[in-house]
């Protein structure tokens, strides 16, 4: 089963540009989950969406959007970029659909904004 | 104000030696407490989960305890290798749909 994938791997973009990350869950996962990682907050959770529905959502300006499709892919978009949006991007799919037991994770999107 | 408190940044022991990293949390009443560990440039991996009514969990080399009345949760790796070396998460969810996780605590396992 393939894990869970998220394109692109790398991204550079320049302050005010706006960015679309995509995470591809595991086979059957509906459940996504979007968290930021930097060196000095740590894993901090974005959004979680679940059969195309936002169910959660962390505490990040507007400027951090997301959405899921009917095949529960996901993308999460983060517009007028400032520097401190650089960090690692993580996808997590989760196969209950109650809770986030055991969040399977993706390599990440590592994102510079210069 | 909520905290999840990982004992520290980074923690060095001995080949064969048991690493026991700590992880403290206040004003959070999780339904259950995980563990992952994370190499550099990947996500994380899930370890153990243990619930709010378990004391303790263990996998292979791996144990977790977790005491709600002192809001802590020990991780233990034992007869550790360098193949451990790696940063391990703490991860609280309250049921609401979103894990909450700690910074981390680096682990080297030197040889």
């Amino acid at each position: 089963k393939a894990g869970v994938t998220q394109t692109p791997r790398y991204l550079i973009k320049t302050r005010g540009q706006q960015v679309t990350l995509s995470c591809s869950p595991i086979s059957g996962h509906r459940s996504v989950s979007w968290y930021q990682q930097t060196p000095g907050q740590g894993l901090q959770f974005l959004f979680e969406y679940f059969s195309e529905t936002q169910r959660n959502k962390g505490n990040f300006p507007g400027r951090f959007s997301g959405r899921q499709f009917s095949n529960s892919r996901s993308e999460m978009n983060v517009s007028t970029l400032e520097l401190g949006d650089s960090a690692l991007y993580l996808c997590a799919s989760s196969l209950d659909p109650a809770t986030n037991e055991k969040l399977f994770f993706g390599s990440g999107t590592q994102l510079s904004v210069l | 104000s909520q905290k999840i408190e990982q004992n520290s940044e980074a923690l060095n022991i001995q080949e064969g030696k048991t690493a026991t990293l700590t992880c403290n949390y206040t004003n959070y009443s999780p339904a259950y407490l995980q563990w992952y560990r994370q190499d550099p440039g990947r996500g994380p991996v899930f370890l153990l989960l243990i619930r709010e009514n378990e004391k303790e969990k263990r996998k292979e080399r791996l144990k977790v305890t977790f005491d709600t009345t002192l809001k802590q949760s020990l991780f233990h790796i034992t007869a550790s290798q360098p193949a451990d070396s790696a940063t391990y998460l703490c991860a609280l969810d309250t049921g609401a749909n979103n894990l909450f996780f700690g910074t981390g605590t680096r682990l080297t396992v030197i040889p």
